[in-house]
């Protein structure tokens, strides 16, 4: 069984700053997906970013950006110049290869302060 | 739809009554999710639909917990007896493709049904 550990359960940080959520999982699988989601106050989750095991590149999307390690079993977002709309619940997720359900983390709550 | 809708949004029951909570998944897609989040944890699994067909129902905690799709649109989900434990959000998602987002991994969740039960 997969198990996703997310070791900060809330971080806080100044707007325009960045800022690291870490990730560390546990598989004996060599062909996986990991994610983070975000889950703002009273509104549903949403996937930020996106990253396929089998590919060395991290992920990028605009100010999201992931550090992935796979021999460390390390998936970290950085968020950079943070922005008031990204304060939230950050979930880490990881998905089996062929499998449909994913493992989540028990989340990051992120408070961008003003 | 313009996105995946819940209702109820909050639902409070007294122990051992019975609830259904419903999800309408956004229009055309193939996979339907269930997930269960306790206070301050994440999503856990329960139930994957593809289509009407109920792939796996691995995470379904007791035989209480019942769901289905019969036309491959709108979902169930169906606690009997309930008890305290069972409180929680209950978050569906859905996905256009087979399984967890195909290509893209991208689920598109609800905001959820907040169940408390008395």
């Amino acid at each position: 069984a997969q198990t996703v550990t997310q070791s900060q359960p809330e971080m806080s940080v100044q707007e325009a700053e960045t800022v690291t959520l870490s990730c560390t999982y546990d598989t004996s699988e060599s062909n996986y997906y990991l994610f983070w989601y975000k889950q703002p106050p009273s509104r549903q989750m949403i996937l930020v970013i996106r990253q396929e095991a089998y590919k060395q590149q991290n992920a990028t999307e605009n100010r999201f950006s992931v550090n992935f390690q796979k021999a460390a079993k390390s998936f970290s977002l950085k968020i950079s110049d943070s922005q008031l709309g990204d304060t939230a619940m950050y979930f880490c997720a990881f998905m089996k290869h062929g499998d449909e359900k994913l493992t989540f983390g028990t989340g990051t709550r992120l408070t961008i302060i003003p | 739809g313009a996105g995946v809708s819940q209702s109820p949004r909050y639902k409070v029951a007294k122990r051992g009554q019975d609830v259904a909570l419903r999800c309408d998944p956004i229009s055309g897609h193939v996979s339907l999710f269930w997930y269960q989040q306790a206070l301050g944890q994440g999503p856990e699994f329960l139930t994957y639909f593809q289509n009407e067909a109920q792939l796996d129902k691995s995470g379904l905690p007791s035989d209480r917990f019942f769901a289905e799709r019969p036309e491959g649109s709108v979902s169930t989900l169906k606690i009997q007896r309930t008890q305290q434990e069972d409180s929680a959000v209950y978050l569906c998602a859905s996905s256009l493709a087979w399984g967890t987002g195909g290509n893209t991994g991208e689920l598109f969740f609800g905001e959820g049904s907040r169940l408390t039960v008395l």
